[in-house]
């Protein structure tokens, strides 16, 4: 099946610096979803960006689905940004079910 | 509901005992899906519906993992002589139509002792 690869697998950072983290996946997807989990175990839906280029708020995210890769921005990072942020893909093989293949994650903690 | 809603939260079960995990999910959204997720791992796909009927179950690990949607709306995911290795997040999530933005439920930590 189609592999995700997530880094950095752990990032630390101080308060208002930022950050970009990678999602790469070897197969054609048909979209992508970046998630971020909270400490209590909810998946926080961020961005559903099959291609191209969004921005919510401090956040951006950009998915070149030719070269299988998609980066999330991160900017003036916030103690409450703090968490796992996972990439998450619906592989083209993925049959009528469109399910979600997920990466290991990134954990991110923003030191105040 | 605004969201995904999965009861319990946590449940706590002495090996061997049966559980049930329900799914409530969102308003109108035709596809329901269960995932599990070990602890630093991503979640992993068990389950999918389409309407009332379970359309992929390829990823349920074992004939003890049932789950049912009589109604097309809430779920039941149901574990028969639950093992210690059972023990997991289980997370729900439901979309407009298969392939569409996958929203989550807060999950249910099982924990099997």
């Amino acid at each position: 099946g189609i592999q995700v690869e997530q880094s950095p697998p752990d990032l630390i950072l101080q308060e208002g610096a930022n950050s970009t983290l990678r999602c790469n996946f070897s197969d054609s997807v048909n979209n992508l979803q970046w998630f971020h989990q909270n400490p209590w175990g909810q998946l926080i839906n961020l961005f559903y960006i099959p291609s191209g280029t969004k921005q919510n708020g401090r956040l951006s995210a950009t998915t070149v689905a030719t070269e299988r890769y998609s980066l999330l921005y991160i900017s003036s990072s916030q103690t409450t940004d703090s968490g796992v942020y996972f990439c998450a893909v619906d592989p083209i093989s993925s049959g009528s079910a469109r399910q979600l293949t997920f990466g290991s994650g990134t954990q991110l903690t923003v030191l105040p | 509901g605004a969201g995904v809603s999965q009861t319990p939260s946590n449940k706590v079960t002495e090996k061997g005992k049966y559980v049930e995990l329900r799914c409530d999910p969102i308003s109108g959204h035709t596809a329901l899906y269960w995932y599990r997720q070990s602890l630093g791992q991503g979640p992993e796909f068990l389950i999918y519906f389409q309407g009332t009927g379970a359309a992929d179950d390829s990823g349920l690990p074992n004939d003890r993992f049932f789950a049912v949607r009589p109604e097309g709306s809430v779920s039941t995911l149901k574990i028969q002589r639950t093992e210690r290795g059972d023990s997991a997040m289980y997370l729900c999530a439901s979309s407009y139509d298969r392939g569409s933005e996958a929203f989550f439920g807060q999950g249910t930590r099982l924990t099997v002792v």
